[in-house]
């Protein structure tokens, strides 16, 4: 089925691990995200895309590590996973700059003991 | 810096009640704003889009207003049901650049009662 999806849903993790979260999206959307979701917090940028190859920092991007190496993927690694870390993190895909619709994953709740 | 502010943080309402789920910004320079749906252990799901030249949009049973100048949007739900439980999220987005995100507000949570 089309749409964006994210892998694992759940995932815990050991501090000072390296994770990697996966996000996959079947539109070809140009633009991909990372927020974090957090109480207290809302939702907030970590990376986003506007096409393979080219990332940029969000609002809060220590930590992590992205890549796009193609257009349908956009993997978020923890490289030394903290408790601070601890989180559900959202992917999302957008088509182009103009003024569409941000489309979600159903996000993938990280634990880090 | 943009912020984002929800209100009531919580809702709870009979079915079949019409309500108002409120959210402002600061900063009036706005791209466009979104509101979103989304249910316990879920993702986001888009309800409306609205552009910073629109006032509103409609869907359904759900109306949403802009008011820029303000720095208010408004998400009506007429006959609102059981199946309208759900965690209301706005958000808006700055510019048309390709850093423009999305800054949210932290949502209002809405119940309603059979």
């Amino acid at each position: 089925d089309a749409g964006i999806t994210q892998s694992p849903r759940y995932k815990i993790t050991e501090t000072g691990r390296q994770v990697t979260l996966m996000c996959h999206q079947t539109w070809s959307h140009s633009y991909m995200f990372w927020y974090r979701q957090d109480l207290g917090h809302g939702l907030r940028l970590i990376y986003y895309s506007a096409a393979a190859d080219i990332t940029d920092k969000g609002e809060v991007p220590d930590g992590y590590v992205v890549s796009r190496s193609k257009t349908e993927n956009f993997p978020l690694t923890l490289e030394s996973a903290t408790r601070s870390q601890t989180s559900v993190y959202f992917c999302a895909s957008r088509t182009g700059p103009s003024n569409t619709e941000a489309f979600f994953g159903q996000g993938t709740r990280l634990t880090v003991v | 810096k943009q912020e984002v502010t929800q209100i009531p943080a919580a809702l709870s309402v009979p079915e079949g009640e019409n309500l108002v789920l409120n959210c402002s910004f600061t900063d009036s320079a706005i791209y466009n704003l979104q509101w979103f749906r989304q249910d316990p252990g879920k993702g986001l799901t888009s309800l409306l889009l609205i552009q910073s030249s629109q006032r509103e949009q409609t869907s359904g049973r759900l109306n949403a207003s802009l008011d820029k100048s303000s720095g208010r949007s408004t998400l009506y739900i007429a006959a609102s049901q059981p199946g309208d439980s759900a965690t209301y999220l706005c958000a808006v987005r700055r510019g048309e650049t390709s850093g423009s995100r999305l800054t949210f507000g932290e949502g209002t949570q809405l119940t309603v009662n059979p």
